[in-house]
């Protein structure tokens, strides 16, 4: 079992939709929870991060994140073609001896017009 | 510009033949780590290290070596490399302790061994 799960999609959303991605995470322990932006051949970016239960909102983007269910999900509200890109889950643990980042293998998402 | 400088963006080499590829960020950061990017396989982490002479190895570390002499440069070295390290190869760089905090890619280098 994956230690972060993704769907891969691809997710076809139509503009001005809302997107959803979830994400499912094995380890407990994790504690710091990222969701990054991936346009084909280019490097990853930082879209949220997410530390506590709850939602975190930022323009258009709101992360989610349920401990009990270990899942973490991020909400694109509005979607625009420009949103079109993989989407990568990264969860992050410290065990105080060793210490983790362990990425998804993404979802890619179409926002079609 | 706070940036992450990975170079070559592309290289194409035969088996066998060793190569470096450069990564050197310009923000002070003590966390360094290199990743390899496979379809279907995700971001895998090959090194990392949180400070100078401090290195420790990934999930995927065979047939790789890195060095951390300067706090802002954390070269790959690949001494023998074979076709199974053909990947997008990303270097990344983070405030914190790389679990922690947003972490700043390099723009990648695209590897093909023949």
């Amino acid at each position: 079992q994956k230690e972060v799960e993704q769907n891969s999609g691809p997710l076809s959303v139509p503009e001005g939709a809302i997107a959803s991605l979830n994400c499912t995470y094995s380890d407990r322990g994790s504690q710091s929870f990222f969701w990054y932006r991936q346009y084909s051949g280019k490097s990853p970016e930082l879209i949220m991060s997410i530390y506590s239960n709850g939602d975190k909102e930022d323009g258009r983007f709101t992360a989610q994140l349920n401990k009990a269910s270990q899942y973490v999900s991020l909400l694109i509200r509005d979607s625009q073609p420009s949103d079109s890109a993989t989407y990568l889950c990264a969860g992050g643990l410290n065990t105080g001896t060793a210490s983790k980042l362990t990425f998804g293998t993404g979802t890619r998402l179409q926002v079609t017009l | 510009e706070a940036q992450v400088t990975q170079n070559p963006r592309y290289l194409i080499t035969v088996t066998g033949k060793k190569l470096t590829v450069t990564c050197s960020q310009n923000m002070n950061h003590e966390y360094m780590s290199w990743y390899r990017q496979d379809p279907g396989l995700g971001l895998r982490q090959i090194y990392y290290s949180m400070n100078v002479e401090v290195t420790d190895k990934g999930d995927v570390p065979e047939g790789y070596k890195v060095s951390r002499k300067e706090k802002r440069n954390f070269p790959l070295i690949l001494e023998s490399p074979s076709p199974n390290q053909t990947s997008l190869y990303f270097c990344a760089s983070s405030l914190g302790q790389g679990w922690d905090e947003k972490l700043f890619f390099g723009s990648g280098t695209q590897l093909s061994v023949l």
